[in-house]
């Protein structure tokens, strides 16, 4: 069936790095854009990042535009966060999330990964 | 950044209660707005898209209205696997923008 499973999450001190993978199946991972979308424990949902179904556009929050890095490796059905200067404020659970339509870079969500724990701190 | 507001913050309902949670944009973003419920521990789960479309495989006591700047998520009847968090997406442009959520209690 279709699936985004998340993993890579752990505890890791302040300023170091992280780098997270969300593995799909059951669908053409080449032809959709896929995000990752976090929760600080106890707060709503943080839009991050997207990634284009080919890597050719990317965008990112402000709050980790020039720390996280999306990239995605099609002929693994793989997508990737890389994590730099990780701060307290990122802890979060991240989940990815497939766009409904395909090639699309503005669809809403329709299938979301289970989420990987991410916990910074000293 | 375009802002989405929910209101209200968390109510009370029976089950068999209709609810009604009401999401504002900032600027105008046509009919670009989806719903999701979300249960403890869980991922969230799209509802509806393009503000009124029911998703696939979602029950029919979910529906959507508004464009513009209001939009609306109402739910006829609440089931007891309704009681969860509710949150309004747009997908308008970049950055993409959550409402803080709807907290839907036990009454």
């Amino acid at each position: 069936q279709v699936q985004l499973v998340e993993s890579g999450g752990g505890v890791v001190q302040p300023g170091r790095s992280l780098r997270l993978s969300c593995a799909a199946s059951g669908f053409t991972f080449s032809s959709y854009g896929i995000h990752w979308v976090r929760q600080a424990p106890g707060r709503g949902l943080e839009w991050v990042a997207i990634i284009s179904y080919d890597g050719s556009n990317k965008y990112y929050a402000d709050s980790v535009k020039g720390r996280f890095t999306i990239s995605r490796d099609n002929s693994k059905n793989t997508l990737y966060l890389q994590m730099n200067s990780l701060r307290a404020e990122d802890t979060a659970v991240y989940y990815c999330a497939k766009d409904r339509r395909d090639y699309e870079l503005l669809s809403a969500f329709d299938i979301w990964g289970q989420g990987t724990m991410v916990t910074v701190s000293s | 950044a375009i802002q989405m507001t929910q209101s209200p913050s968390s109510l009370s309902a029976s089950v068999g209660d209709r609810v009604t949670i009401t999401c504002r944009a900032s600027q105008g973003i046509r009919n670009d707005l989806g719903w999701y419920r979300q249960k403890p521990g869980k991922a969230p789960k799209l509802l509806i898209y393009a503000a009124s479309s029911l998703q696939s495989g979602v029950p029919s006591r979910f529906s959507g209205s508004g464009s513009g700047t209001d939009f609306t998520l109402t739910i006829s009847s609440l089931q007891p696997e309704d009681f969860a968090t509710y949150y309004c997406l747009q997908d308008f442009n970049f950055p993409r923008t959550f409402g803080q959520g709807t907290k839907v209690e036990i009454k």
